[in-house]
C-alpha cells in the first residue's frame, strides 16, 4: 500500500490531454513539493517534473504539473504513442523522514 | 554528466544479506551536497525508497526497513553500498541507486537497476 494514492490506469487518444492525480497527506504533499517520474518498460524512472511544476531540460512542455493542498496532478497534452509509460508521483514525508511514492499510473495511448 | 551503475549478486538465499554497490562515474561521491539513495521495485509494483547517505556520511532509512538496512560510502572507490540483512522472498526486486541534491529537485540521476532474486 503506497503512501501516495494514484489511479492505477489512465488513457487517451493521440492529440488528447490526459491527467493523472496524486493524493497524499499533510506530512508529505501538504508540506513539501511533488516530483513526477516517467518509467518506460524495462527502464529506470526518469524525472519528469520537479518542485510541483518545473521541467528538467529536455522534457517537452506538453508535460505540466500542479499542486493544491494535499493533492497534485500531472497533465500531458497532445498525447503521443511514446507517452505510453508508468507515471509515479513522489514527495518527501516529514513524519517518515524519507521519500514516499505513489503506486504508479499506467498511461495507455489508444 | 554523472552516471550510476549498480552491481552485485543477482541471487541471494533467504536469511542471508543482500549486498549491492553503486559505482559513480563522471562525478565524485564526496562532492556535493548530494544525497545518494537506494530505491527498489518488485516486479509489476511501485517504487519503494530504501534509504540514503549524505555527502557528509549521515544516513536516513525507510522506517519499514531500518532494522535491516545499512548504506555506506567508499570515497576511495567512488561508490556507495547497500546491505539488507535477513532477506526473504519479499525482498526480490529491481534495485536502483539514485542521486538527488535536495527534496525540491527530486532524483535526477538513476542507475539502470539490477534485479535481485531471493531464493534457495
Amino acid at each position: 500500500q503506497s503512501v501516495l494514492t494514484q489511479p492505477p490506469s489512465a488513457s487517451g487518444t493521440p492529440g488528447q490531454r490526459a491527467t493523472i492525480s496524486c493524493s497524499g497527506g499533510s506530512s508529505n504533499i501538504g508540506s513539501n513539493t511533488v516530483n513526477w517520474y516517467q518509467q518506460l518498460p524495462g527502464t529506470a524512472p526518469k524525472l519528469l517534473i520537479y518542485n510541483n511544476n518545473q521541467r528538467p531540460s529536455g522534457v517537452p512542455d506538453r508535460f505540466s504539473g500542479s499542486k493544491s493542498g494535499t493533492s497534485a496532478s500531472l497533465a500531458i497534452s497532445g498525447l503521443q504513442s511514446e507517452d505510453e509509460a508508468e507515471y509515479y508521483c513522489a514527495a518527501w514525508d516529514d513524519s517518515l523522514n524519507g521519500w514516499v511514492f505513489g503506486g504508479g499510473t499506467k498511461l495507455t495511448v489508444l | 554528466q554523472v552516471q550510476l551503475q549498480e552491481s552485485g549478486p543477482g541471487l541471494v538465499k533467504p536469511s542471508q544479506t543482500l549486498s549491492l554497490t553503486c559505482t559513480v562515474s563522471g562525478g565524485s561521491v564526496s562532492s556535493g551536497p548530494y544525497y545518494w539513495s537506494w530505491i527498489r521495485q518488485p516486479a509489476g509494483k511501485g517504487l519503494e525508497w530504501i534509504g540514503r547517505i549524505y555527502t557528509s556520511g549521515s544516513t536516513s532509512y525507510n522506517p519499514s526497513l531500518k532494522s535491516r538496512v545499512t548504506i555506506s560510502v567508499d570515497t576511495s572507490k567512488n561508490h556507495f553500498s547497500l546491505k539488507l540483512s535477513s532477506v526473504t522472498a519479499a525482498d526480490t526486486a529491481v534495485y536502483y541507486c539514485a542521486r538527488y541534491s535536495d527534496i525540491l529537485t527530486g532524483f535526477r540521476n538513476w542507475g539502470q537497476g539490477t534485479l535481485v532474486t531471493v531464493s534457495s
